[in-house]
């Protein structure tokens, strides 16, 4: 079975501009959450997506927006870059919508903001 | 809402010895518990979890400990091996519409040879 994809691999932005970024869930899962993990810290949550809804929003400002088609899969999308931006961002997959299922995570996308 | 805390920041062992990272959860109605382990430059995997309901759980050489009262919970990697060094990050979670991990910093294992 194919895990958590996503794409593109690595990108570098420059201030300003703005980014979408690729979640192809493991099939069979319907809810896809989305982290930024900054170098050397933790992931952060930013958006849990489950049946093409949003179930949950992290401490992110309105720049960060995402959305989930009818297939699971995901973009998450960030407007107006900032440097403090550059990150990787992770996105996991579980079959339920709750917290409690297990989440896997995809192999992230680097973004990096000139 | 809730915080995470991890301890040590960086853990050296010699090969063969035991490892013990410690997590400490601010909200008392968090009810799962994972532990992933993150590679340079890879994907965070996870290796064991542990529900509220449960105060203990191995698997191999690894183990993780829960205990409620104390808001606490640990993870234990026995006769540990070069292939064991990696960040590892613990994680706790309510079972509540929307919510989703809140991870802690992260421990930078290193198993000397």
């Amino acid at each position: 079975d194919a895990g958590v994809t996503q794409s593109p691999t690595h990108l570098i932005k420059t201030r300003g501009q703005h980014v979408t970024l690729r979640c192809s869930p493991i099939s069979g899962h319907k809810s896809v959450s989305w982290y930024q993990q900054v170098l050397g810290q933790g992931p952060q949550f930013i958006f849990q997506y489950y049946e093409k809804e949003e179930r949950g929003r992290g401490n992110f400002p309105d720049r960060f927006s995402a959305r989930q088609f009818p297939n699971y899969s995901s973009e998450l999308n960030v407007n107006a870059l900032l440097l403090g931006d550059s990150a990787l961002y992770l996105c996991a997959s579980s079959f339920k919508r709750t917290d409690t299922d297990t989440q896997y995570f995809g192999p992230g996308t680097r973004l990096t903001v000139l | 809402g809730e915080n995470v805390e991890q301890h040590p920041s960086t853990l050296s062992v010699q090969e063969g010895d035991s490892a013990v990272i410690k997590c400490t959860y601010s909200d008392s109605a968090s009810n799962y518990f994972p532990w992933y382990k993150q590679e340079l430059g890879k994907r965070p995997q996870l290796i064991i979890d542990i529900r509220s309901n449960v105060g203990e759980k191995k698997d191999q050489r690894i183990a993780v400990t829960l205990n409620k009262t104390a808001k606490h919970f640990s993870l234990h990697i026995t006769e540990t091996q070069p292939e064991d060094s990696a960040v590892y990050f613990c994680a706790a979670t309510l079972d509540n519409y929307g919510q989703n991990f809140v991870f802690g910093p992260g421990t930078r294992l290193s198993v000397l040879p």
